[in-house]
This record gives C-alpha cells, structure tokens and sequence, in this order.
C-alpha cells in the first residue's frame, strides 16, 4: 500500500513565523498535493506537482510556497504564518495518470494553530 | 449548483443497520468516483473507487455508481460502533490534471451501540 507520511501531526506557531510541513510517499508517485480543510469549507487545493521541481497553483495559493527537490518528498511553506491558516493540511499523491488510478492517497494530516 | 452535493448529516444509527450514503454529480466528464473514511483530526482514508458505473464490493462496503443519474452510493452492512467517522466522496475525470478532483462536503456517521 502507499504510504504518504506526514512528519508533523501538530504544530503551535506564532503568527510571522516560518512554517514548514514536510510530506514523504514511498510509492514513487509523479503527483503529490497539498490541501487545506476547514469546518465549512471542505478541501481545498493550494499547490501540486507532477514532476520533480515542477509546481502548479491550485485554488488558494496564497500566502503559501512549495518545495519538490525529490520525487518523494513535498514541502508546504508557509513564509510568515497567520491566524487564518490555523488549519488542517493534507498531504496527498497519486500515481501517474499512464500507470495508475486517478485516485489519490492521504497522509495522516498536519494540524496547525497559529497564536 | 455545486458540482458535488453531500448531505452534511450527521446520520445516526443502531449497530447492525444498513447505511445508506450518497452524493450527486453534474460533470458528465466524472470516471474516477472515490469514497474516503476520515476519523476525527485524521487524514481521509481511501476505502474504495470505482471506474466509470456500476458496483463494487468489499467486505461490508458497497459502492455503486449510476452515471445516468450522476448519483453515487457507499452501503454500510452491518455498521459498527468502529464506522462513526465521516465519510467523503470524490470524483475525478479520467486523464485529468491535478485540480480535477471534486470532493464532497462529507457525510457525519454516528453508529450507535
């Protein structure tokens, strides 16, 4: 099964602090995501990537980068955090759309609160 | 309209019931139709997809998909006090890029021992 894991399960940050929330597939997945969710609101996109380096925005990018220096290995950066993206982060990543599924898998999710 | 409709719930049951969830569609171009469990404060677990229409089985779960109808359905047999999560379905076209996945709200499931 693939594995999508997320190193940080909880982080407390103050607002103007650098955040970064590390993803990690072990299924040599082309695509990884990275999505918000809130009560209300449901999922959010706000970047992908479909190749080593390559990214592209997704629905609310703002206040946010990304970081893919490897194939299994996805960064959220957040540059000077704020109190409204205290927020659930999921990492997700899906095979290429030539060899798998146009499915996507899940990490355990990264709960951030910023004071 | 939305392009996917979920009833929030929540939805209680007994243990043992049969549960009925369902989402509705409006992209014809949908394929992928995709049901997620998410426990509280963790991340959705993929439970079972479906390619294009019909049904599918897995233990205790079945998936339906009726494109005629753009109607989607996760069955619950035998629900268990270990089901109460919510449930999200998602939908995909095939060979589509990345920000072609459309989830549904989620639907809260409170089974009852």
């Amino acid at each position: 099964d693939v594995k999508v894991t997320q190193s940080s399960r909880y982080l407390v940050k103050r607002t103007g602090e650098k955040v970064f929330l590390e993803c990690v597939q072990d299924m040599d997945h082309e695509n990884m995501f990275w999505y918000r969710q809130d009560p209300g609101l449901g999922l959010r996109l706000i970047y992908f990537s479909y190749d080593v380096k390559m990214k592209e925005k997704g629905d609310i990018p703002e206040g946010y980068s990304v970081s893919r220096e490897k194939k299994e290995r996805f960064s959220l950066i957040l540059e000077s955090a704020s109190t409204n993206q205290t927020s659930m982060y999921l990492c997700a990543s899906r095979p290429s759309l030539a060899t798998g599924a146009n499915v996507l898998t899940f990490g355990a999710g990264s709960r951030l609160t910023v004071l | 309209q939305k392009e996917v409709e979920q009833d929030p719930g929540p939805l209680s049951v007994p243990e043992g019931a049969i549960v009925s969830l369902n989402c509705t569609y409006s992209n014809s171009a949908f394929q992928y139709f995709m049901w997620y469990r998410q426990y509280s404060r963790k991340g959705p677990e993929l439970l079972m997809y479906t390619y294009s229409s019909g049904n599918k089985e897995d233990g205790r779960f079945t998936a339906q998909v009726d494109k005629s109808s753009k109607y989607i359905s996760l069955f619950i047999r035998d629900s268990q006090p270990s089901d109460s999560a919510t449930y999200l379905c998602a939908m995909s076209a095939y060979l589509s890029y990345g920000q072609n996945f459309v989830f549904g709200p989620g639907t809260r499931l409170s089974v009852l021992p």
